[in-house]
């Protein structure tokens, strides 16, 4: 299955600002998730990166808080625009596997303060 | 009533111990089941996948699909110390439906 390289690993950003979060895979991919994760809840689902196209967004993610670039087949990147502490959370990119299920990165651990 | 539900534990057991971690779920139309291991400061990784009811086993790890209960469940038998991490079950309906998450379970072995 593929490799997936996130960065940055962590992070602790002031409350205004934004962070852009780079997911790299060592393959051709069609579909990117971006997940977030916070503490003690499930995975939600952010939208999907289609290369090509603008991503979907989920129920409750909006474009303005969370941009999403998808350039080609094997990068994207995630903003976390305009920062609060209730941003704080891992956020992880994923990629569809070759049977089923996701490949996740190791995700960024991001502190709002 | 959650689309997914887990229990976050934490569950502590001895090593050696048979340990049973489970999912119950409401949409009937879900038909591929997951479980993911993560480990802290990780990504979840797949550990094993089941299409519709039945049991799957790979190595030490048992997954079985109750679809009229709406029950999953994953077996770990003869528990180790490196088996202790967060079990997240996850199911979707196939197709280009999302896949839904439990919350996870954190597990603890405990030498």
């Amino acid at each position: 299955s593929a490799v997936i390289s996130q960065k940055p690993s962590r992070d602790i950003c002031q409350r205004g600002t934004s962070l852009t979060i780079q997911c790299q895979v060592d393959s051709q991919v069609t579909m990117m998730f971006w997940y977030r994760q916070q503490p003690g809840q499930s995975l939600t689902l952010i939208a999907t990166a289609n290369q090509g196209s603008e991503a979907t967004y989920e129920s409750g993610f909006v474009i303005d808080k969370f941009p999403i670039s998808r350039p080609n087949l094997t990068f994207s990147t995630l903003t976390v625009s305009n920062m609060s502490p209730e941003d704080s959370s891992i956020y992880l990119c994923s990629v569809t596997r070759g049977d089923y299920g996701y490949t996740f990165g190791s995700g960024t651990r991001l502190t709002v303060v | 009533q959650k689309e997914v539900e887990q229990d976050p534990g934490p569950l502590s057991v001895p090593e050696g111990a048979i340990v049973s971690l489970n999912c119950t779920y409401s949409n009937s139309a879900f038909q591929y089941f997951m479980w993911y291991r993560q480990y802290s400061r990780k990504g979840p990784e797949l550990l094993m996948y089941t299409y519709s009811s039945g049991n799957k086993e790979d190595g030490r790890f048992t997954a079985q699909v109750d679809k009229s209960s709406k029950y999953i469940s994953l077996f770990i038998r003869d528990s180790q110390p490196s088996d202790s991490a967060t079990y997240l079950c996850a199911m979707s309906a196939g197709g280009d439906d999302k896949i839904i998450f439990g919350k996870g379970t954190r597990l603890h072995i405990l030498p």
